[in-house]
């Protein structure tokens, strides 16, 4: 069965300290996206990074790293050096093709991170 | 700013109403996307459109459908409002070719049904 796992419901973080959010995804597809995604309690969906199956390396995006190990079916995002607006809910998600030709997405249940001072 | 555009940003309604939600995507992509975030369920996707033509289906209600208009903005049409119908409904849209496992998503429209 295709599905996010975030085992995380919530999470501390002290100010300037990295944190590592956790998620495993389950596909029997080789073609796949997987992404992180920001949700401030003011409830936009805030995108942070992309990693597409097939790529080598580990995408970053300023403070955003995904840590992709392939062979255990994790997407682990780091946040580095966190700071107090990064305290907000956090998603994975991962994208596979339909056999139409689209692309459907499912997500995780969701990290909420507290930063604290 | 996503640049991806969502009305009404709320809605309150009554049940066995219907309300018509209005998505307008990013300049340049195709493809929109439409999900339903609840409580209990969490983030749900429910369609997706490629200019103008459904491409993906998920768990979206027979009370429910969508469209996708030649100018690219989409429509998503509730009907028969049930009090669980009650949720966040985003629109996200994706760039053509390239990363196209990137969404970007509007800011939600609220819809609460009493």
């Amino acid at each position: 069965a295709q599905k996010i796992t975030q085992t995380q419901p919530g999470m501390f973080v002290q100010e300037k300290e990295a944190v590592t959010l956790d998620c495993t995804y389950d596909t029997s597809d080789p073609s796949y996206g997987l992404f992180w995604y920001k949700q401030p309690s003011s409830g936009e969906m805030i995108f942070l990074i992309y990693q597409g199956s097939y790529d080598q390396q580990n995408a970053t995006e300023g403070r955003y790293s995904l840590n992709f190990q392939k062979a255990r079916k994790s997407a682990n995002l780091v946040i580095s050096a966190s700071q107090l607006g990064d305290s907000a809910m956090y998603f994975c998600a991962m994208s596979l093709e339909a056999n139409t030709g689209g692309f459907k997405t499912i997500f995780g249940a969701g990290t909420r991170l507290f930063v604290k001072a | 700013d996503s640049g991806v555009t969502q009305t009404p940003k709320h809605l309150i309604t009554a049940t066995g109403q219907r309300v018509t939600l209005r998505c307008s995507p990013r300049s340049g992509d195709l493809s929109v996307y439409w999900y339903q975030q609840s409580l209990d369920q969490g983030l749900q996707f429910l369609i997706q459109y490629y200019n103008g033509e459904e491409r993906a289906k998920g768990n979206i209600l027979e009370r429910f459908s969508a469209q996708q208009f030649p100018d690219l903005h989409s429509e998503l049409n509730l009907s028969s409002l049930e009090l669980g119908d009650s949720a966040l409904y985003f629109c996200a849209s994706s760039p053509d070719g390239g990363r196209i496992y990137e969404q970007y998503f509007g800011p939600g429209t609220r819809l609460t049904v009493t």
